[in-house]
């Protein structure tokens, strides 16, 4: 029963240009969401979160969106930079409770 | 201020035998979760500590054990390790706020069984 998805594996994108990485969810109990970059040999790391009374949030380059109707989250990055290669891990959790992970995306951005 | 520690980095142990991995939270975090991650898959809930006590378990067997101690450090045991217990295992610590919930992870435990 795999309640959050990432079905992109990977996603590839030219430095400069916007990253887009997607996440569904089928738990309408869910009411927060992150997102997790994660290096090679590393833990993840905590990038932006938003709950679920918002529609977006914005740290910086990175800005969540939220479509609850369509249990849809998506993670912007403007502009990607190839440090930001890594794998991006989606993530949601009801009322404080465990993290549930997606499978995550590979981010490759080219120089 | 140190972040979120686990040791050992790596470990080899053969089907049969135990384990147990150490993790010392953040500064200020007063409940750490476990996860395991496979092989290209997404980190999965192992279980939850909080004062002490488990507050929540994830669909693992009871092979899989662990323990918070007073200063909020954590163990997790596995018992009659099989080959398929092989994979990262990471810690991850939290303020307990009841919703808001974001944990910050350890670099792992590799753990390899053969």
């Amino acid at each position: 029963d795999q309640q959050v998805k990432q079905n992109s594996p990977s996603l590839s994108v030219q430095e400069g240009r916007i990253s887009i990485l997607n996440c569904d969810y089928t738990n309408s109990m869910f009411d927060y969401f992150l997102w997790y970059k994660k290096y090679p040999a590393e833990g993840p790391t905590f990038l932006i979160s938003i709950s679920s009374i918002k529609d977006k949030n914005e740290d910086g380059r990175f800005t969540v969106f939220l479509n609850k109707s369509a249990k849809h989250l998506s993670l912007h990055i403007v502009p990607s930079q190839p440090g930001d290669s890594a794998v991006y891990f989606c993530a949601a959790s009801e009322r404080g409770n465990k993290l549930v992970f997606g499978a995550g995306t590979i981010l490759r951005v080219k120089s | 201020d140190a972040g979120v520690t686990q040791s050992p980095t790596h470990l080899i142990k053969t089907r049969g035998q135990q384990v147990t991995l150490r993790c010392s939270p953040k500064s200020g975090h007063d409940t750490v979760s476990w996860y395991q991650q496979a092989l290209g898959q997404g980190p999965q809930f192992i279980f939850q500590y909080y004062e002490e006590e488990e507050r929540q378990r994830g669909n693992f067997p009871d092979r899989f054990s662990g323990h918070q101690f007073p200063n909020y450090s954590s163990e997790l045991n596995v018992n009659a390790l099989l080959l398929g217990d092989s994979a990262l295992y990471l810690c991850a610590s939290s303020l307990w706020t009841g919703y808001k919930n974001i944990q910050y992870f350890g670099a792992g435990t590799r753990l390899s069984v053969l």
